[in-house]
C-alpha cells in the first residue's frame, strides 16, 4: 500500500526567508502524481504544485518550487520570500496513476513569523 | 474560475440521525470524491464515484454511509446514523480526468 510521511508536524519561517518543507513517500508504482495542496485557517484546500512522476524536471509555481528525488522517494516544497499569507497546514499527497484517489500525509503546519 | 461549492458549511445534528452533505462539483469534472479530516488528523479517502456508481471505497465508507448523485449536477453524501466519531469536516472534490482535484471550502459535522 502507498503511504506518505511528512516527519515535520510544524515548521517556523520568518517573513522573507525561505523554507522547505520535507515529504517521502512509499509506493512500488511507476506511473503517480504527487501534489502540495495548502490548507488555511479557512480549512479550504488549495492545490500549492503537482509533480508528475516521469518528469525529471522539478516543478516550479511562482515562490514554490519542489524537490522531486524519485529514487529515494522524496517530494520537498520550498517557499521562497516566504510571507504571512503562506501560514497554513501543508500537506504531501500521492496519486497513483491509474486511479484519482488522493493519499495524504499528516501535515506541516507552518508559521510565518513578521 | 470555475469553483467546488458545498453545503452547509457547518452542520450540527443529534447523534442517531440522519445528515446529507451536499456539494456541487465543476460542471464538466467526470469524477467526484468525498474525503474526511477529523480535526488535527490527515485527510482520508472516503469515496469516489464515476459514472452514476461507487468505483472506490475506503474501509471508512461502510453502510452508514451512501453517495449519489440524484440530479446531475448535485452531489451528496449521506450518513444515516449519525455517531460522535462521525464529527469531522468532509470535503468534496472533482476532477477531469488526469488532472489536479478541486476541493470545495468542506462542510464541519458536529455529532452532539
Amino acid at each position: 500500500a502507498q503511504t506518505v510521511t511528512q516527519s515535520q508536524p510544524e515548521m517556523s519561517v520568518q517573513e522573507a526567508e525561505t523554507v522547505t518543507l520535507s515529504c517521502t513517500y512509499d509506493t512500488s508504482e511507476s506511473d503517480y502524481y504527487l501534489f502540495w495542496y495548502k490548507q488555511p485557517p479557512s480549512r479550504q484546500m488549495i492545490l500549492v504544485i503537482r509533480q508528475e512522476a516521469y518528469k525529471q524536471q522539478n516543478a516550479t509555481e511562482n515562490r514554490f518550487s519542489v524537490n522531486f528525488q524519485k529514487a529515494a522517494k522524496s517530494f520537498s516544497l520550498k517557499i521562497s520570500d516566504s510571507q504571512l499569507g503562506d501560514a497554513a497546514m501543508y500537506f504531501c499527497a500521492y496519486r497513483r496513476g491509474s486511479t484519482n484517489k488522493l493519499i495524504f500525509g499528516t501535515g506541516t503546519l507552518l508559521a510565518v513569523q513578521p | 474560475e470555475p469553483e467546488v461549492t458545498q453545503t452547509p458549511s457547518h452542520q450540527v445534528t443529534q447523534m442517531g440521525q440522519e445528515v446529507i452533505l451536499r456539494c456541487v462539483p465543476i460542471s464538466n469534472h467526470l469524477y467526484f470524491y468525498w474525503y474526511r479530516q477529523i480535526l488535527g488528523q490527515k485527510v482520508e479517502f472516503l469515496v469516489s464515484f464515476y459514472n452514476n456508481e461507487i468505483s472506490e471505497k475506503s474501509e471508512i465508507f461502510d453502510d452508514q454511509f451512501s453517495v449519489e448523485r440524484p440530479d446531475g449536477s448535485n452531489f451528496t453524501l449521506k450518513i444515516r446514523s449519525t455517531k460522535l466519531e462521525d464529527s469531522a469536516m468532509y470535503f468534496c472534490a472533482s476532477i477531469l480526468w488526469g488532472r489536479e482535484a478541486f476541493f470545495g471550502q468542506g462542510t464541519r459535522l458536529t455529532v452532539v
